[in-house]
């Protein structure tokens, strides 16, 4: 099993660009997450999804987007980078809501 | 609100032993989770509490008082490896992970 897999690891964007990143796992598990994570700060959630068809707003959801077409696969998108979208993206995944997440290894995203 | 507080960082010296605290207000309690986090790397799991008491698991031993809202993480014969950011997060009510800024470990030889 790859767990979960992120692509890409690192991407520089305009202000006002858009980008895709990219999140699957393999595990078969119902929820998924995107965290940021700031310099020195916890994690902020900002999408996540029960399974297939179904996603909810997190605590930082503004300028970002979710869909979640099959069980693997969770793409976050975003619309108009600005600078205060510079962070690290982590994606996640478990079986359900009280089990262990699983992480993905991170997109280190920079907007100039 | 809903907040959780660790130390932001812990110096402790290789062999010996270190506790890190975290005390929790959230909207319901359904389970505290601590994770290892290496800077520049992804969390991973270290352990799960959803009872009062104590759980071991080789060096590391976490416990938690539900009616204090209190955990600690307990790190023995410490290594440089254990050099990371540790952190705590609480299912709430929603059974959403509340998550703690995490707790800076620096070991020193």
């Amino acid at each position: 099993n790859a767990g979960v897999t992120q692509t890409p690891k690192f991407r520089i964007l305009k202000i006002g660009q858009s980008m895709t990143l990219q999140c699957t796992q393999d595990m078969n598990h119902n929820y998924m997450y995107w965290y940021r994570q700031d310099p020195g700060m916890g994690l902020k959630l900002i999408y996540y999804s029960v399974g297939a068809g179904i996603t909810d707003k997190g605590e930082v959801p503004n300028g970002y987007n979710v869909s979640r077409s099959t069980t693997e696969d969770f793409p976050l998108r975003l619309e108009l980078a600005a600078p205060s979208q510079t962070s690290v993206y982590f994606c996640a995944s478990s079986r359900d809501s009280q089990e262990t997440q699983y992480f993905g290894p991170g997109t280190r995203l920079l907007v100039l | 609100g809903q907040n959780i507080d660790q130390p932001t960082e812990m110096t402790a010296t290789e062999g010996a032993i270190v506790q890190i605290n975290c005390t929790y207000q959230t909207s319901g309690f359904n389970g505290l989770f601590w994770y290892q986090q290496h800077a520049g790397e992804a969390p991973t799991f270290l352990s799960y509490n959803v009872l009062d008491g104590l759980e071991e698991k080789g060096r590391f031993s976490s416990f938690l008082s539900r009616s204090k809202g209190y955990s600690y993480l307990l790190l023995k014969e410490l290594q440089m490896k254990d050099s990371a950011s540790y952190l705590c997060a609480v299912v709430d009510s929603n059974y959403q992970l509340i998550w703690g800024a995490g707790t800076k470990l620096i070991i020193k030889p």
